[in-house]
């Protein structure tokens, strides 16, 4: 039972417009969200976080947005460039609290900014 | 460079096979983190160790055990291997192993079960 998903395998956004990529989740217990970027023979990387006490959250080029009552997130790279190009992991765990905390992933969307 | 390290990069073995996958924090994290990445598959959570004592286990299979050591460093261990077991390991660290932590990944090892 796949908790976190990410239904788009693939996108392919021109360099300068914006890139949304979608992720969906299933437990409502979840309460902290981050997006990891990948690049390949590497181990991905931190982007950005929100946690369920909001709605939105923004770094820079990057914003992710969170809908609870959809259990829906999704990222924002606004301008896309040839850079961001690498998959995309959405990720969610449960319990905000002092204990340890257990990470679950979607599949990943491999982003493709063309220049 | 996340400076989490991992060996060896590449592992092709035989099915029945044992093999340690070793896993290096970066400096000054306490908490190890191992994942494993199937073919097309996000990331599955195995286990999580802080300052050397087991501290979560997620999907993780009675044929793998994984330590942390004194000096931090981590190792998991398969054992019994099969072509299934075929995959990215990854391992993470950070400063606690808390909630509020950004887990750093390393490079992962790609393991090839034949």
């Amino acid at each position: 039972d796949q908790q976190v998903k990410q239904n788009s395998p693939s996108l392919s956004v021109q360099e300068g417009r914006i890139s949304i990529l979608n992720c969906d989740y299933t437990n409502s217990m979840f309460d902290y969200f981050l997006w990891y970027k990948k690049y390949p023979a590497e181990g991905p990387t931190f982007l950005i976080s929100i946690s369920s006490i909001k709605d939105k959250n923004e770094d820079g080029r990057f914003t992710v947005f969170l809908n609870k009552s959809a259990k829906h997130l999704s990222l924002h790279i606004v301008p896309s460039q040839p850079g961001d190009s690498a998959v995309y992991f959405c990720a969610a765990s449960v319990g905000f609290s002092g204990s340890a905390r257990q990470l679950t992933f979607g599949s990943g969307t491999q982003l493709t900014v063309l220049p | 460079d996340s400076g989490v390290t991992q060996t060896p990069k590449h592992l092709i073995t035989a099915t029945g096979q044992r093999v340690t996958l070793r896993c290096s924090p970066r400096s000054g994290d306490l908490s190890v983190y191992w994942y494993q990445q199937s073919l097309d598959q996000g990331l599955q959570f195995l286990i999580q160790y802080y300052n050397g004592e087991e501290r979560a286990k997620g999907n993780i299979l009675e044929r793998f055990s994984a330590q942390q050591f004194p000096d931090l460093h981590s190792e998991l261990n398969l054992s019994s291997l099969e072509l299934g077991d075929s995959a990215l390991y990854f391992c993470a660290s950070s400063e606690t192993g808390g909630p509020t932590d950004t887990q750093y990944f390393g490079p992962g090892t790609r393991l090839t079960v034949l």
